[in-house]
């Protein structure tokens, strides 16, 4: 069993609505992320928080807006999304690494998103 | 040249053979290493961190080359289960990806055991 969890697993949604990805951990880590993962390709990283202050954007389009309530939560909200978008949502956590190294993530088991 | 550059395969290889995934890096600065494996629409998984001296854990070996930029991860005994996708991971430090550090996974090599 995962220890970070996603919810929901699988979400269909059209181009105009809004909706939102859940992430919580509740393993004490002060680093989590969000990662977008196409079909046979490898995660790519959209977004990372260190003690919940948004830290590194990779220049994800602004259709995509996380948050960080607290230090085991992490949302990712949806807003008029394209059909490219439709891939594998994953979230991560880890203990914040220093300046040189990183800590090993521990993933969710992922939101697959289909945009319609 | 690719940040992480791995062998796609896939490695067809029957239960009980032994095998080696090679996974070569392009910044010499990297001080961070992991190998995961990722099943078929699953997350990806730990498998094991990469030390400088070696490491090991069960049928699973992983070796650092930093002289020569690669890692590598042997499987003994080869399972049926152990059949995925490996994917090699490593740190771009902050002087190299606009002052953050930040992890790269490369496109993964697919290994298939069979009966």
């Amino acid at each position: 069993d995962t220890e970070v969890t996603q919810t929901p697993k699988h979400l269909v949604m059209g181009m105009t609505n809004k909706k939102s990805l859940k992430c919580e951990q509740h393993m004490g880590h002060r680093a989590m992320y969000w990662y977008k993962q196409k079909a046979k390709k490898p995660p790519e990283l959209m977004f990372v928080y260190s003690y919940e202050k948004l830290s590194i954007n990779e220049s994800v389009p602004s259709r995509f807006s996380p948050e960080c309530p607290n230090s085991s939560l992490l949302n990712l909200h949806l807003h008029a999304l394209q059909p490219e978008d439709s891939a594998l949502y994953l979230c991560a956590s880890s203990r914040v690494g220093t300046r040189m190294s990183n800590q090993p993530q521990h993933f969710g088991d992922g939101t697959r998103l289909s945009i319609l | 040249r690719k940040e992480v550059e791995q062998d796609p395969g896939p490695f067809n290889v029957p239960e009980g053979a032994t095998v080696a995934f090679n996974c070569t890096y392009s910044n010499s600065a990297s001080q961070s290493f992991f190998w995961y494996r990722q099943d078929c629409r699953k997350e990806p998984k730990l498998l094991m961190s990469v030390y400088s001296s070696g490491n090991e854990d069960g049928r699973f070996t992983a070796q650092l080359n930093r002289a020569s930029q690669y890692i590598s991860l042997l499987i003994r005994d080869s399972k049926l289960s152990d059949s995925a996708t490996y994917l090699c991971v490593v740190n771009i430090p902050p002087k190299f990806s606009g002052g953050y550090n930040k992890l790269i996974f490369g496109a993964g090599t697919r290994l298939a055991v069979h009966p």
